[in-house]
């Protein structure tokens, strides 16, 4: 399943709200989409998973929706911590696949 | 707290093989499937494949068929991912994650290792 996250780049002051896309090529098995945050440097941090259940420890602001081939992550009130790419991934079906990410950086 | 502390850096030849470790602290270690994703530089993620450490079943992307082995030592509670024929297209960081546990068929991946970055150049 080939997953395709708009927009590459996001710029937006803190405090705004950021809108990614995670778009698959055909239907991801009960909503099995995950997203995950990474930063320079560091392993990816997992945000959602099964579409929008939060994993330990993430706030609220972070929230993801969809289902099937249209799934978006939402941010909330950006923090400057938040600052960093994202990544969508399917776990549904093999081979797993990853969106080409989605860089949300300071205007 | 569940951690996964990886190898070191490696550098290697063109034609080469590399093994890469995970070592695991903080949970059931047979408990939970292992996954290996790798990133070139300035690039996205790309699965490479699971391992079930209580079995050893393994699954590896097609492309890395034929040249990926996923192994285990479930006394020293580490995971080892072993690429052979390596070209210069391979250079990446290399990443072990963990999920799903043995009571899920699929999850996403919860915690990561550090990272191991190899390089191959002749």
């Amino acid at each position: 399943i080939l997953l395709t996250q708009s927009p590459a780049t996001l710029s937006l002051s803190p405090g705004g709200r950021a809108t990614l896309s995670c778009g698959a090529s055909q239907s991801v098995r009960s909503s099995y989409l995950a997203w995950y945050q990474q930063k320079p440097g560091l392993a990816p941090r997992l945000l959602i998973y099964d579409a929008s259940s939060r994993a330990t420890g993430i706030p609220d602001r972070f929230s993801g929706s969809g289902s099937e081939t249209d799934f978006t992550l939402t941010i909330n009130g950006l923090e400057p911590e938040d600052f960093a790419v994202y990544y969508c991934q399917q776990y549904g079906s093999s081979p797993l696949t990853f969106g080409g990410g989605t860089k949300v950086e300071i205007k | 707290q569940v951690q996964m502390v990886q190898s070191g850096t490696e550098v290697k030849r063109p034609g080469a093989s590399v093994k890469v470790s995970c070592k695991t602290s903080g949970y059931t270690f047979t408990s939970y499937d292992i996954n290996w994703v790798r990133q070139a530089p300035g690039q996205g993620l790309e699965w490479v494949g699971w391992m079930n450490p209580n079995s050893g079943s393994t699954g590896y992307a097609q492309k890395f068929q034929g040249r990926v082995r996923m192994t285990r030592s479930a006394s020293i509670r580490t995971a080892y991912m072993e690429l052979s024929s390596l070209g210069s297209d391979d250079t990446a960081v290399y990443y072990c994650a963990r999920g799903p546990p043995s009571y899920l068929a699929v999850a996403a991946f919860d915690y990561w290792g550090q990272g191991t970055l190899v390089t191959v150049s002749s």
